[in-house]
């Protein structure tokens, strides 16, 4: 089946740039979207980019997508203490009903 | 953005019993709507995928007969636990699709159900 990778934690201080990256392995992928989830919580759908963009910008958030590589990242610029969540990557594939999750990131900020 | 809800937000139940999780989609209708579980600190394991008016796909390894899943409407569908033991405990989240471009999937709050 589908593999999403993910690290597991990050910790960055408060003002600072976060990066979220995932890794994945089908390359029939047409979605690729980022979901934040605060403790106790569903998951938030933060961005998504479609397979055959580069970059996709909105606000705070930054999404990079190297297709070649399957790679996907989530920049988060001046991170926030209310940022700190495990933020999930998922990805749609051609032909598949369901979403593939990555293993999500916890992200912590550090005031 | 589409609303899914989630009822009750959190159950406690004695081994035994069966728990009725409901999953509402507020201002779309949903075309399919999913189940997953999670485990603390892990990620989301889906059960099964439902399709209005028709019986629900299971991934494999979740007990049909345990996991009930009823999607009656285009805004409703239901996850039964049934004869619930303690290793059902967990957080249970739905989520719907409503067929848009995007194949965005539209997450609920989640359930957290204890089976004591």
């Amino acid at each position: 089946g589908e593999d999403v990778e993910q690290s597991l934690f990050l910790s960055v201080r408060e003002g600072d740039s976060s990066v979220i990256n995932c890794t994945y392995t089908d390359s029939s992928s047409t979605y690729l979207y980022w979901y934040k989830q605060e403790p106790g919580a569903g998951l938030q759908l933060l961005t998504y980019i479609f397979s055959n963009m580069d970059m996709k910008q909105d606000q705070r958030l930054t999404v990079l997508l190297n297709k070649k590589d399957k790679h996907l990242s989530l920049r988060i610029a001046d991170t926030q203490t209310g940022d700190s969540a495990i933020y999930f990557c998922a990805e749609s594939i051609s032909g598949a009903n369901n979403l593939f999750f990555g293993t999500g990131t916890r992200l912590t900020v550090i005031p | 953005g589409a609303v899914v809800s989630q009822h009750p937000s959190r159950v406690i139940c004695k081994s035994g019993t069966s728990v009725k999780i409901e999953c509402r989609s507020l201002d779309f209708q949903a075309t399919t709507m999913f189940w997953y579980r999670q485990f603390p600190k892990q990620s989301l394991m889906l059960m099964a995928t439902s399709n209005e008016g028709s019986k629900a796909t299971y991934e494999q390894g979740v007990e049909k007969d345990k996991f009930l899943i009823n999607h009656a409407s285009l805004t409703l569908s239901t996850l039964t636990v049934t004869s619930a033991h303690p290793e059902d405990s967990s957080f249970y989240i739905c989520s719907a699709r409503g067929g848009s471009l995007y194949n965005e999937q539209f997450f609920g709050p989640g359930t957290r159900l204890t089976v004591l």
